[in-house]
């Protein structure tokens, strides 16, 4: 077992882009998160799935935002046409019950 | 709706002295609590965690921590810090779905 991973760790991009970013969660565990984190501030919560069904999504989650974990497996954030306010740490969490998240080393995005 | 309190936002210690960084949680029934430690630019790691039972929990890296419910806190604990304890920390709570993080504790570690 080699944790949560995500891809890619780092991205810059300009304003209007697209970008997508993947977790894979550790194998066994049928829960997987979503949280976005910015410079001085805890993880804050943007979506839930459970095996491929996603449970909620924070109203943080716009409409350019959208995730997907097809098969129930690994996870994919997409952020549509960024914006510089989506510049922060993506981070990714999965667990197997209630309550224990374990996380991926995030996503860093940058938005030029 | 939950909230989570860490009322300092920076600490510094001198390298083997004690530690304590407070967490106050906010939320009716006792909620699962948790510290998570992160280090720059690093994704969060599990110190420890409390669902019930003993109110004082032992973790990884020597760290520890104690649910009080009658001050809606859990603590966390070291008794000797060492150098590469200098991290973020944060205090989560977890309920129903619904996780819920401090804004952290930033441990500055004085040689």
């Amino acid at each position: 077992d080699t944790g949560v991973s995500q891809d890619p760790r780092h991205k810059i991009t300009k304003r209007g882009q697209n970008v997508t970013f993947r977790c894979d969660p550790i194998s066994e565990h049928n829960r997987l998160y979503w949280y976005r984190q910015t410079l001085g501030q805890g993880p804050e919560f943007l979506t839930y799935f459970q095996n491929e069904a996603q449970l909620e999504k924070s109203r943080l989650l716009s409409d350019r935002f959208s995730a997907e974990r097809p098969k129930g497996s690994f996870s994919t954030l997409e952020i549509q046409r960024t914006e510089q306010g989506d510049s922060a740490m993506y981070l990714c969490a999965s667990s197997s019950d209630r309550g224990t998240q374990y996380f991926g080393p995030g996503t860093r995005l940058l938005v030029l | 709706a939950q909230s989570v309190t860490q009322p300092d936002i920076h600490i510094t210690v001198s390298e083997g002295a004690s530690l304590e960084l407070r967490c106050n949680y906010s939320y009716g029934a006792t909620p699962y609590l948790f510290w998570y430690v992160q280090s720059p630019g690093q994704g969060l790691q599990l110190l420890l965690k409390y669902f019930s039972g003993d109110t004082l929990v032992q973790g990884i890296k020597g760290f520890e921590a104690e649910f009080k419910r009658s001050q809606s806190s859990f603590n966390l604990r070291k008794p000797s810090v060492h150098w590469s304890d200098a991290a973020e920390y944060f205090c989560a709570s977890y309920n129903n779905n619904d996780m819920r993080f401090g804004a952290g504790t930033r441990l500055t570690v004085k040689p």
